[in-house]
């Protein structure tokens, strides 16, 4: 098994475009969320899915978009990169509370 | 919200030592896990503890839910252990994990 995994691993972006990260799960498991990680911080949630078709706002929402059409990926798009976006993003899934994380995204805009 | 303090914020040990991590939470919690976060970035799930205590090998964990604090006890650390401690709380009824600030441990040779 793979476990959680997510493309791309790096990516630079420049201010106005767009982008969608994908994190994709092989352990069947129905809950899957989106973290972001900021230098010196703990991780703040931005979205999470509580299974295929649905999708709920976390802490920090505001500049994304996501999507679960199918169980065992969940999307995180930006439609129009802003600098303060810049951080690494984490994907995790959980088949009920206990969560496995993927190996993150760094991503830079400019 | 619900707010998450980890102490101590920063730790250097040598190789051998003990140490407890603790993280206190300010309202009653259902779920509750700790996280290493290696130097190369991975999170590495160690324990989901929402209450009681379990022990891995040199790591154990206590949760006393009633109190609103958990502890993490790492034993005869090893170089490899250096990273930094993260747990993560969420209420009931609620998949929003809320994490703390972390410990950032430094084990040396």
């Amino acid at each position: 098994n793979a476990g959680v995994t997510q493309t791309p691993k790096f990516r630079v972006l420049k201010t106005g475009q767009s982008m969608t990260l994908l994190c994709a799960q092989d352990m069947n498991h129905e809950y899957m969320y989106w973290y972001r990680q900021d230098p010196g911080m703990g991780l703040r949630l931005i979205h999470y899915s509580v299974g295929e078709g649905t999708t709920a706002k976390g802490e920090v929402p505001d500049g994304y978009n996501v999507s679960r059409l199918k169980k065992q990926n969940f999307l995180l798009g930006l439609e129009s990169a802003a600098p303060s976006q810049t951080s690494v993003y984490f994907c995790a899934s959980s088949k009920r509370f206990e969560q496995y994380f993927g190996p993150g995204t760094r991503l830079t805009v400019t | 919200g619900i707010q998450v303090e980890q102490s101590p914020p920063d730790l250097i040990l040598q190789e051998g030592a003990n140490s407890t991590l603790r993280c206190n939470f300010s309202d009653s919690v259902n779920n509750l896990q700790w996280f290493h976060q290696n130097p190369w970035g991975q999170l590495i799930n160690l324990f989901y503890i929402p209450s009681g205590t379990k022990q891995n090998g040199r790591l154990s964990a206590t949760t006393v839910a009633t109190e609103r604090y958990s502890l993490l006890y790492i034993s005869s650390s090893q170089t490899t252990d250096s990273g930094v401690y993260f747990c993560a709380v969420s209420t009931s009824g609620t998949y929003k994990y809320i994490f703390g600030t972390g410990t950032r441990l430094k084990v040396l040779a």
